[in-house]
């Protein structure tokens, strides 16, 4: 199966944006979805196909994809916004893959 | 509301069987096109995804732990049952169950709180 790649960590002061990428060979002909976990809690999924967001998650966060890279923005970052961000994809028959994950500091 | 929560021992024996049972509401496992997931997460490591199985009981499995895993439905009790063999103490997780809303897309739009379970003698 294929993986799908995050930088270990993210750091930004409040208010700024930051941005968390994942690259993946599949990615191109998948979905991407992105999830936010803070310590103790289950993930919380907060992109889904690539850029839609759910009800109830802030519009600061956003998706974008090119290529075999996509990208969850996160617009004012706020101090409840540091949490670690997993990106996940697959295709409708195949095994779902997760990034390794990203640690999302706000300095 | 759509909840999922997870039940199991939270110690195992190394090559004991583990069986995680995930019981939910607000929604059902006959609908078309939703399916369950579980999904792991070692201490201080990344989420595995584990198997699924869909509404019309098709099962998926992790490449790397297909040999070792059994996933099942009830969907009268509205359960999802995981069987993981052979367990090791780098079985140690926080094991979760998760929804997949349907619709061809796998991804989970709600997820149980999770269970610990520790493998050790």
């Amino acid at each position: 199966s294929y993986e799908l790649t995050q930088p270990p960590s993210v750091s930004v002061s409040p208010g700024q944006t930051a941005r968390i990428t994942c690259s993946g060979d599949a990615l191109p002909k998948q979905y991407a979805y992105w999830y936010q976990q803070k310590p103790g809690q289950a993930p919380v999924l907060v992109i889904y196909k690539d850029s839609e967001r759910p009800s109830g998650i802030p519009e600061r966060f956003s998706g974008s994809s090119s290529g075999t890279t996509v990208t969850l923005t996160i617009s004012g970052v706020q101090a409840e916004d540091e949490a670690d961000y997993y990106c996940q994809s697959a295709d409708s028959s195949g095994p779902v893959v997760f990034g390794g994950g990203t640690k999302l500091t706000v300095l | 509301q759509v909840t999922l929560r997870e039940s199991g021992p939270a110690l195992v024996k190394p090559t004991q069987t583990l069986t995680l049972t995930c019981t939910f509401s607000g929604f059902s496992l006959s609908t078309s096109g939703m399916c369950v997931s579980w999904v792991r997460q070692p201490p201080g490591k990344a989420l595995e995804w584990l198997a699924l199985i869909d509404w019309d009981d098709d099962k998926y499995y992790s490449t790397s732990l297909k040999t070792r895993l059994t996933i099942s439905k009830d969907t009268s009790k509205n359960q999802v049952v995981l069987t993981m063999t052979n367990m090791d103490p780098v079985d140690t997780a926080t094991y979760y169950c998760a929804r997949t809303p349907g619709a061809g897309y796998r991804y989970f739009d709600y997820w149980g709180q999770g269970t610990l379970v520790t493998v050790s003698s």
